[in-house]
């Protein structure tokens, strides 16, 4: 029969514009949260964490937002490059966490047209 | 600085056959996650251990799967007998848990194949 499988939600944007990546999460006691960017044939890898006493966090070029009161997180690429394109999750931990678990979205793929 | 390292990178394997899957952790982290990543579920927690004991196990599918961690550096997740369907990506990550709010942090995955 015909396999199923996780429908990724895809944004194509044109490189040099900018991008924003949605994520939503269900505990109002998620406490930490971060993004982790996955290329193809690698490992998710960490690009920025914002905790839950900040609504906003700014790295180089990214910048994350948080919005607790409707439990919505998202990641804002400026000046998207052929280099970002990539599956995005967003991940984020409940308390009390001891032992840094974290629950992981299923993703979002982003790909850049040049 | 040395990240997450797995080994192999790559196994294809006749069904029926042991895999064993490897990871060291980051020097100095203390929390050790393995995980499964399929087009089919996504990515998925199968185990996790704290200072080498393992936390919780419930994620992992049937007792033909089993993890150790011996030691602060070396960790272990062994499939016997395998299955086609355990063909995945696994990873293993690492994360300092002194305290929350720490990242963990992933290798770059064993691709299994299981024919």
């Amino acid at each position: 029969g015909e396999s199923v499988g996780l429908h990724l939600p895809t944004l194509s944007v044109q490189e040099g514009d900018n991008s924003i990546i949605n994520c939503a999460y269900s505990n109002s006691a998620s406490d930490y949260f971060i993004w982790y960017k996955q290329e193809s044939g690698k490992g998710p890898q960490f690009i920025i964490d914002i905790r839950s006493n900040m609504d906003k966090r700014q790295g180089q070029r990214v910048t994350v937002l948080l919005n607790k009161t409707v439990k919505h997180l998202s990641l804002q690429i400026a000046a998207t490059q052929p280099g970002d394109s990539a599956v995005y999750f967003c991940a984020h931990e409940l308390p009390p966490n001891n032992f840094n678990k974290f629950y992981f979205g299923s993703g979002t793929k982003l790909n850049v047209k040049p | 600085d040395a990240g997450v390292i797995q080994s192999p990178r790559h196994e294809v394997t006749e069904m029926g056959q042991e895999v064993t899957l490897r990871c060291k952790p980051i020097s100095g982290h203390n929390s050790l996650f393995w995980y499964r990543q399929t087009m089919m579920r996504g990515l998925e927690l199968l185990i996790y251990f704290n200072n080498n004991v393992p936390i919780d196990d419930s994620g992992m599918p049937e007792d033909r799967f089993s993890a150790k961690m011996p030691n602060a550096s070396f960790s272990t997740l062994k499939i016997q007998p395998s299955e086609p369907r355990d063909s995945a990506v696994y990873f293993c990550a690492s994360a300092a848990a002194t305290g929350s709010n720490q990242p963990q942090h992933f290798g770059d995955g064993t691709r299994l194949s299981i024919l």
